[in-house]
C-alpha cells in the first residue's frame, strides 16, 4: 500500500542551524501538507503545497519557514535558524486531489525535531 | 475562529467494554469532521469522516462516530475494545474554504486486559 514516508525520524540540531525535513509524498498525489505538534500540545497546520506554490499557510510559518518540491518526489520543509520552540514532531501529509474535499489526507510517521 | 476540543486527555478502559470520545468542534461555518488514530512510532491514520447525509458514520476497526450539530460534537465510539486499540485518537475540522485540517488535543485510549 503506498505510504508517505519522511526523513530523518529524529533530528537533533544546536540553535541557530538550519535543517531541512525530507518528505516523499504518495506518487500521483498532488497537493501537499506540513503540519507540527509540539509535546503535549496539539497538532497545528504549517502549509499546503500545490503547483509549486503556497496555497495556503498558518500565522506560525513565517519568513524562518520555506518549502520544496526540488524534484518530482521530495517535498521539503526548511527551518533557516533554529529556535528552542521549533522543537516539536513535524508531520507531512498528502491527498491526490484538492478539488475534492472529500479526499483523505494521508499523514506520514513524523520527523522529531529536537533544538539544543 | 475554528477550534477543536477534547476534554479527555487520557481514556483508561478495560479490554471488551464500551468507550466514547469526546470531541466538539466550533465553527459559524460549513465544516468536514475527522477522527485519526496514531498508533506508536506511526503516522496518523484516518478512521472515519462525516462530510453529509446520515449522522451516524461507521469507520474501521468496529469505531463509529455520531454527528451533533445543535450540539457541535462529533464523538467516537466503540461498544467494545481490544488491547490493540491502545492509542492516540485525534478529532479534526476541516473548512469548507479551506485544505487545511484543524486538530483537537488528541485522546490517549489506554485499554487494560
Amino acid at each position: 500500500e503506498p505510504e508517505v514516508t519522511q526523513t530523518p525520524s529524529h533530528q537533533v540540531t544546536q540553535m541557530g542551524q538550519e535543517v531541512i525535513l525530507r518528505c516523499v509524498p504518495i506518487s500521483n498525489h498532488l497537493y501537499f501538507y506540513w503540519y507540527r505538534q509540539i509535546l503535549g500540545q496539539k497538532v497545528e497546520f504549517l502549509v499546503s503545497f500545490y503547483n509549486n506554490e503556497i496555497s495556503e499557510k498558518s500565522e506560525i510559518f513565517d519568513d524562518q519557514f520555506s518549502v520544496e518540491r526540488p524534484d518530482g518526489s521530495n517535498f521539503t520543509l526548511k527551518i533557516r535558524s533554529t529556535k528552542l520552540e521549533d522543537s516539536a514532531m513535524y508531520f507531512c501529509a498528502s491527498i491526490e486531489s484538492g478539488r475534492d474535499f472529500y479526499n483523505e489526507q494521508f499523514f506520514g510517521p513524523g520527523t522529531r525535531l529536537t533544538v539544543l | 475562529a475554528q477550534s477543536v476540543t477534547q476534554l479527555d486527555s487520557q481514556v483508561p478502559v478495560f479490554e471488551e467494554a464500551p468507550v466514547e470520545l469526546r470531541c466538539n468542534y466550533s465553527s459559524s461555518v460549513s465544516v468536514y469532521l475527522f477522527w485519526y488514530v496514531q498508533y506508536p512510532n506511526q503516522g496518523l491514520q484516518l478512521l472515519l469522516k462525516y462530510l453529509s447525509g446520515s449522522t451516524l458514520v461507521k469507520g474501521i476497526n468496529g469505531f463509529e462516530a455520531e454527528f451533533n450539530k445543535s450540539q457541535t460534537s462529533f464523538h467516537l465510539r466503540k461498544p467494545s475494545v481490544h488491547i490493540s486499540d491502545t492509542a492516540e485518537y485525534f478529532c479534526a475540522v476541516r473548512m469548507d474554504s479551506s485544505y487545511k485540517l484543524i486538530f483537537g488535543s488528541g485522546t490517549r485510549l489506554l485499554v487494560r486486559p
